[in-house]
């Protein structure tokens, strides 16, 4: 299986920061792309999908760039309730390979 | 419309024992897929099913462990014969359909071997 690498941390950011991870992808021909969030022994959760225009919802931004296949992920204004552990997540297409995870990159917020 | 349902929640067993895991998919949903978190790793794929089919099962560990998504009722994953190792967090997800998707997580089971 094709990998997604990112940098585990933990930031260690004060409340009211911008905040930007990254995270990269091996296989080319990947389609789909997406940031979820992890709490503390929860199960991930959709933070957003990553268009190839970028996208925008409230404090988060996402980007991709495809020809240096990385995506990228940014926080504004970060709320103490932003700290958890964010999923760098890659979908290769064709039906057949289902979701590749990044380890997460684990984001702390401090008042 | 309910969730992804796992259970149980938490499961413990016996070294040698068996485990049974369970996962109802969201309503609508046809594509299955179970995940396995480490203490302190990231998520691994296992397997992904359609009903009655395994599409890809590269993830799975070639012994002990198995997985199923009959036609009627909730995916199984098997694991046979615990070892202390298996111990993780299992998630299992579903999808609508395979491909550009967002997959819907579970709640997980977290099995306890001791």
């Amino acid at each position: 299986r094709k990998e997604v690498e990112q940098d585990p941390g933990p930031f260690n950011v004060p409340e009211g920061a911008t905040v930007a991870f990254n995270c990269t992808y091996s296989n080319s021909a990947s389609q789909s792309f997406f940031w979820y969030r992890q709490d503390c022994r929860k199960e991930p959760k959709l933070l957003m999908s990553v268009y190839s225009s970028g996208n925008e919802d409230g404090r988060f931004t996402a980007q991709l760039n495809r020809a240096s296949q990385y995506i990228s992920l940014l926080i504004r204004d970060s709320k103490l309730s932003d700290s958890a552990t964010y999923l760098c997540v890659v979908n290769a297409g064709g039906g057949a390979d289902g979701l590749t995870f990044g380890k997460g990159t684990h984001l702390i917020i401090q008042p | 419309n309910a969730g992804v349902m796992q259970n149980p929640r938490h499961l413990v067993r016996r070294r040698g024992q068996e485990a049974r895991l369970r996962c109802s998919p969201m309503k609508g949903h046809s594509h299955v897929y179970w995940y396995r978190q480490l203490p302190e790793e990231g998520l691994k794929f296992m397997v992904y099913l359609q009903k009655e089919n395994i599409i890809d099962e590269s993830g799975m560990p070639k012994e002990r462990f198995s997985a199923e998504f009959p036609k009627e009722g909730p995916s199984i994953l098997r694991i046979q014969q615990v070892v202390r190792g298996d111990s993780a967090a299992y998630f299992c997800a579903s999808s609508p359909t395979g491909g550009d998707f967002q997959a819907f997580f579970g709640q997980g089971t977290r099995l306890t071997v001791v």
